[in-house]
């Protein structure tokens, strides 16, 4: 199947510091990425949709200035996550959509922060 | 409004043994697609099995199985003879297209032990 990495995989920062989590598909172009957030032992949350060449569209609850998406090229995506708090701790994973098929994930980043 | 129910939130068996997990969804829509993906203790999430809704045809690969039943809006998956590699979060989720936006379920966690 299709490759999408995620990095980094695990990221510790203090409280106040952005932290950036880059997706990327690398072998083919992904149009559409999604990201989203998983607390322990409880299921994935769509955060929101990312398109290449315009503006994310957050999920419900989501907040847009809080995590900051970027979907420059057909095969990168970036997760800013700004003034980064504890309660921000979790793990965050992407997901690439292949034309005329599924999507697929990357391996997650696990953030905390102190 | 869609939804996945995974009422399981943790089944353990011995090694060799078959282990069936439940999954119940809910959605007006008359096309949508199933989905089932493993989350090994790594953390990515590896597709298993998409089905659309009008394919009520049973599925087995290899140890998998999967019991597709719009009667009763059930999508439940059978790891037969489960090995120690089969410890792992797996989830069930609905979708509106065949290459998401997810409801995922909440998750059942097996764990397998020798």
């Amino acid at each position: 199947g299709a490759v999408v990495s995620q990095h980094p995989s695990r990221v510790i920062c203090k409280s106040g510091t952005s932290v950036k989590i880059e997706c990327r598909s690398l072998d083919f172009q992904a149009t559409t990425m999604f990201w989203y957030r998983q607390f322990p032992k409880q299921s994935l949350m769509l955060m929101a949709t990312s398109n290449e060449g315009s503006k994310a569209t957050y999920e419900q609850g989501v907040e847009k200035d809080k995590f900051l998406i970027n979907h420059a090229s057909l095969t990168l995506s970036t997760l800013t996550v700004t003034s980064a708090h504890p309660e921000d701790s979790s793990f965050y994973i992407c997901s690439a959509r292949v034309p005329q098929d599924i999507q697929y994930f990357g391996a997650g980043t696990r953030l905390s922060v102190l | 409004a869609q939804k996945v129910t995974q009422a399981q939130t943790e089944i353990s068996v011995v090694e060799k043994e078959d282990v069936t997990l439940d999954c119940v969804y809910e959605t007006r829509d008359t096309t949508y697609y199933l989905f089932w993906y493993k989350q090994p203790p790594s953390g990515e999430l590896v597709f298993l099995i998409r089905r659309n809704s009008f394919d009520e045809q049973n599925e087995i690969s290899g140890r998998y199985s999967w019991n597709f039943q719009k009667s009763t809006s059930s999508f439940n998956f059978t790891i037969t003879a489960s090995q120690v590699v089969d410890s792992a979060v797996y989830f069930c989720a609905l979708s509106r297209d065949s290459w998401g936006k997810f409801q995922f379920g909440a998750g059942t966690q097996v764990v397998v032990t020798p």
